[in-house]
């Protein structure tokens, strides 16, 4: 099946400073999701993002899926930024096998101190 | 909308318990999906469903049943639980938009610990 990796694994931050997420897969997909796990375990969407660039307030990503890697980018980050951050793609190509499954990463754990 | 609830929030269980975890999900999703979060590590798929009385197993079925007899729920069960299912369960939900797949929507998530 697919391959997730995403960098770094961890990650402190200064509030205020911007930062750049990265997650990489090891075949072509046609679907792709962000998500924030909070400090409560929450997880909450912040992208579906299949290809192209997206924003939203302070966050935004970008998806380059011929490459084959997504990036999330945090700017002028706030300790409500704090977590885990997931990126989700397929476990296969295949659309009659895919049936909406996600294969997730590992993460990005994120801390943004004051 | 509630989105995606789940039942109950938290559980603990002695070895060779049995139980059901309640996922009900009001935005008429066709898939649902089950999945477990180890610490510090990613989720990984139980079971999903792409309709009502269907199931199919994912990543990490063994030692887990599911049922949806409604469109709206999904159940999980649990038949002799092991301290290996020592984990947070999160239910997800996901529309079908045409061969496209659509976002997945997540519960808040219910932390189980066994004994």
């Amino acid at each position: 099946g697919i391959q997730v990796e995403q960098s770094p694994p961890d990650l402190i931050l200064q509030e205020g400073a911007n930062s750049t997420l990265r997650c990489n897969f090891s075949d072509s997909v046609n679907n792709l999701q962000w998500f924030h796990q909070n400090p409560w375990g929450q997880l909450i969407n912040l992208f579906y993002i299949p290809s192209g660039t997206k924003q939203n307030g302070r966050l935004s990503a970008t998806t380059v899926a011929t490459e084959r890697y997504s990036l999330l980018y945090i700017s002028s980050s706030q300790t409500t930024d704090s977590g885990v951050y997931f990126c989700a793609v397929p476990p296969s190509l295949d659309l009659t096998d895919s049936w909406g499954k996600l294969q997730f990463g590992a993460g990005t754990q994120v801390v943004v101190t004051p | 909308n509630a989105g995606v609830t789940q039942t109950p929030k938290f559980r603990v269980l002695k070895t060779g318990q049995s139980m059901t975890l309640l996922c009900a999900q009001d935005m008429n999703h066709e898939y649902m999906y089950w999945y477990r979060q180890d610490p510090g590590m990613g989720l990984r798929l139980i079971h999903y469903s792409v309709g009502e009385g269907t199931t199919a197993k994912g990543e990490v079925p063994d030692g887990y049943n599911v049922s949806r007899l409604k469109k709206q729920n999904f159940l999980l069960g649990l038949e002799s639980a092991a301290p290996s299912q020592t984990s947070v369960y999160f239910c997800a939900s996901s529309p079908y938009v045409g061969v496209r797949y659509n976002e997945q929507f997540f519960g808040p998530g219910t932390r189980l610990t066994v004994l």
